[in-house]
């Protein structure tokens, strides 16, 4: 089945390090998005884009950078981690075709910063 | 950018009865609201969503209404069973329109079903 995959899936890292958390997707999507969730806030979007050279910041996108290598592929970057960065991230894709915008997830990467 | 606050943030129901959650959104241009059910430890997926086009969906045992001149929609689950237990969150699009630029959550709530 087409899906979203994340790796990792868990990551332990100490403050100041670099960190990247990729996501892929075998959905055929053009769109994808990078979501963090903390306990009792939701999701909030970090970054999204629609196409490999478009690349657009979402609610919280300080601290962080991403990359679109292809259109199945969608990274997300901690230059430089810090503790409040510990967290659940989410990938998410959806399709542009017929004006749908269901998004599908993917199962979540689990970062810890000491 | 869009606004969206979601009550109850933990709702306890018997098995078999109702469950009602509640969402307000901000953005009077906003036409998209889906929910999202996330058990745990697992990713969110997409239960039932809303265009601003209709005032209510139905889907067996879930459904979802909207009220475009009160800006708020809910979701209603019948005949609650055990396999409902689970985290609820409601969303709207983050700049108007139908989500495309991503979707703003509420901050989700946790439904129990007491047996």
């Amino acid at each position: 089945d087409a899906d979203v995959t994340q790796t990792p899936r868990n990551r332990i890292t100490k403050t100041g390090k670099r960190i990247m958390l990729e996501c892929s997707q075998t959905k055929g999507h053009d769109r994808m998005y990078w979501y963090r969730q903390d306990p009792g806030l939701g999701l909030q979007l970090i970054y999204y884009s629609f196409d490999v050279k478009d690349i657009n910041k979402g609610e919280i996108s300080d601290g962080y950078s991403v990359s679109r290598q292809a259109q199945a592929k969608f990274s997300l970057s901690l230059e430089s981690a810090i503790p409040n960065q510990t967290a659940l991230y989410f990938c998410a894709t959806s399709d542009r075709a017929g004006g749908v915008n269901e998004q599908f997830f993917g199962p979540g990467t689990r970062l810890t910063v000491l | 950018g869009e606004n969206v606050e979601q009550h109850p943030s933990t709702l306890s129901v018997q098995e078999g009865d109702s469950a009602v959650i509640k969402c307000t959104y901000s953005d009077s241009a906003s036409n998209y609201f889906p929910w999202y059910k996330q058990e745990l430890g697992k990713r969110p997926q997409l239960i039932i969503d809303i265009r601003s086009n209709v005032g209510e969906k139905k889907d067996q045992r879930i459904a979802v209404t909207l009220n475009k001149t009160a800006k708020h929609f809910s979701l209603h689950i019948t005949e609650t069973q055990p396999e409902d237990s689970a985290v609820y969150f409601c969303a709207a699009p983050l700049l108007a329109g139908g989500g495309a630029d991503g979707l703003t959550f509420g901050k989700g709530t946790h439904l129990i079903i007491q047996p």
